[in-house]
C-alpha cells in the first residue's frame, strides 16, 4: 500500500445498524493514523489518534482498532443514528506533522 | 472553545484575479496548514507551516503561495486565480511535536473560479 485507503467509499445503513468501514495505510514507517469525523457544513472534528499496534479507542458508540503491521484500521460504529451521516476520514501521519489523508467513507442513516 | 475561522465560507472570483483565503486560529499553535479537497479525492496538502514566517510546500503547491507574518493568521494566496483552482479550500491547525497531535479544522471555503 503506498497510500491512505479507505472502503467503501459510501454506505447507507437503516438507524440501529451496527456498520463498519476499512481505512488501508503504508505500514511502513508508521507513525499514528488519525480518524475524523466530517458532517455536512461544519469542520471535520477529531474522533481518534491511534500509534499502537493493537490499539482500540472507543467514544460512544464508535470505536476503533489498529493493526500497524499489516496497515489497516477499522472504525465501528454500534446502532447507527441519522446524526452519525457523516463522512469519515482516515489520515495517517508522516513526518513530524503532516497528515495524508484517504478519500473518506460518506456514512448516510436511513431514519 | 478551540476556534479555527476562516474568512470567507462562499467566494466567487474570475480567472487571473488574485485571491486571499485567510485563517486564524486561537489556540496559540505552532503548525498550521492549507489543504484543498476535490470530488474523489482525500484532503491535499497545498502548504504548511512551523513556525511565523516559516512556510514549507505540500503536496499540491503550484498555483498557490502563503503567507504567515503572526503565530495566529496563515493566508494563502492564488496569485492568478484559474478554473481548476475552484475547490474546497481548508485551513487547520496543530501544537508541535506530538504525534498524537490532532488537528483541529476551519469550516472551509468553497472557491469557484469563473
Amino acid at each position: 500500500i503506498l497510500n491512505v485507503e479507505q472502503s467503501p467509499q459510501s454506505l447507507h445503513v437503516q438507524e440501529g445498524d451496527s456498520t463498519n468501514f476499512t481505512c488501508s495505510f503504508p505500514s511502513s514507517n508508521f507513525y499514528a493514523l488519525h480518524w475524523y469525523r466530517w458532517e455536512t457544513a461544519k469542520s471535520p472534528e477529531a474522533l481518534f489518534v491511534m500509534t499502537l499496534n493493537g490499539d482500540e479507542k472507543k467514544k460512544g458508540r464508535i470505536s476503533a482498532t489498529l493493526n500497524t503491521k499489516e496497515g489497516y484500521s477499522y472504525l465501528y460504529i454500534k446502532g447507527s443514528q441519522p446524526e452519525d451521516s457523516a463522512t469519515y476520514l482516515c489520515a495517517s501521519l508522516r513526518g513530524a506533522n503532516n497528515l495524508f489523508f484517504g478519500t473518506g467513507t460518506r456514512l448516510t442513516v436511513i431514519p | 472553545d478551540v476556534k479555527v475561522t476562516q474568512s470567507s465560507r462562499y467566494l466567487v472570483k474570475r480567472t487571473g484575479e488574485k485571491v486571499f483565503l485567510e485563517c486564524v486560529q486561537d489556540m496559540d499553535h505552532e503548525n498550521m496548514f492549507w489543504y484543498r479537497q476535490d470530488p474523489g479525492l482525500g484532503l491535499r496538502l497545498i502548504y504548511f507551516s512551523y513556525d511565523v514566517k516559516m512556510k514549507e510546500k505540500g503536496d499540491i503547491p503550484e498555483g498557490y503561495s502563503v503567507s504567515r507574518e503572526k503565530k495566529e493568521r496563515f493566508s494563502l494566496i492564488l496569485e492568478s486565480a484559474s478554473t481548476n483552482q475552484t475547490s474546497m479550500y481548508l485551513c487547520a491547525s496543530s501544537s508541535a511535536g506530538q504525534h498524537t497531535d490532532t488537528q483541529y479544522f476551519g469550516p472551509g471555503t468553497r472557491l469557484t473560479v469563473l
